[in-house]
């Protein structure tokens, strides 16, 4: 069975400074990755996912990740955030196996500020 | 024009009442989920439709009854309803149970349970 881990729970950072969020997963076989973003009082949506191919993922909002096998790990980066980037981030795992489970780590709470 | 609609959006109901939060999907997607959001962000799959057939089932209380009268409508039916069942409840909807698709989520329905 796959599991996820966000080591952290909270990250704050000011306005136009660069950030990562950190994400680890462990698995028996290849996995699939995703990132969801969720604004106060909605739903998720996703950010981007990485399925196969080249390692490092461009999704929406200038977001980008990168599949590290190795070290198990798809960490999310932005290079300049903005205020508008305060909300929680999922990050997501499913296996190959054909098996219809998402598993969804804790969340981490981006809190950008002035 | 709104992917994935639940209601009610907030929900306040005693303790030991039978509640139901609707959803519908107008993605034309095959698959549909419950997700419960706790209050610490915890996202846990509790059921998963493909086709209007059950095809993932946690270990969920048998008090929570999944209903899907055709695959664009997932309602869920809460009997005899506890505290701990005080959550969000999230509704998405996929192209496919396949572990490669994109989960589209609801806005949430926040159950309290007093």
């Amino acid at each position: 069975a796959q599991s996820v881990t966000q080591l952290d729970s909270q990250v704050p950072v000011f306005e136009e400074a660069p950030v990562e969020l950190r994400c680890n997963y462990s698995s028996s076989v290849s996995v699939y990755l995703f990132w969801y973003v969720q604004y106060p009082n909605q739903g998720l949506q996703l950010l981007l996912k990485y399925l196969s191919g080249s390692t490092l993922v461009k999704g929406i909002n200038g977001f980008e990740a990168e599949f590290n096998k190795s070290q198990t790990s798809f960490h999310l980066r932005k290079p300049s955030v903005h205020i508008s980037d305060t909300a929680e981030y999922f990050c997501a795992v499913s296996d190959l196996t054909g098996g219809f489970k998402t598993i969804f780590g804790a969340g981490t709470r981006l809190f950008v500020k002035a | 024009d709104t992917a994935v609609s639940q209601t009610p959006k907030y929900l306040v109901t005693q303790m030991g009442n039978d509640k139901s939060i609707k959803c519908e999907q107008n993605l034309g997607h095959d698959t549909m989920y419950w997700y419960k959001q706790d209050s610490k962000k915890f996202l846990k799959i509790m059921f998963s439709y493909n086709n209007k057939e059950l095809i993932i089932n946690e270990t969920v209380p048998n008090r929570f009854s999944p209903k899907s009268p055709d695959k664009a409508h997932l309602n869920l039916h809460i009997n005899s309803l506890e505290l701990g069942d005080s959550a969000v409840y999230f509704c998405a909807s996929s192209q496919g149970p396949r572990s490669n698709t994109e989960a589209f989520f609801g806005q949430g329905t926040r159950l309290t349970v007093v």
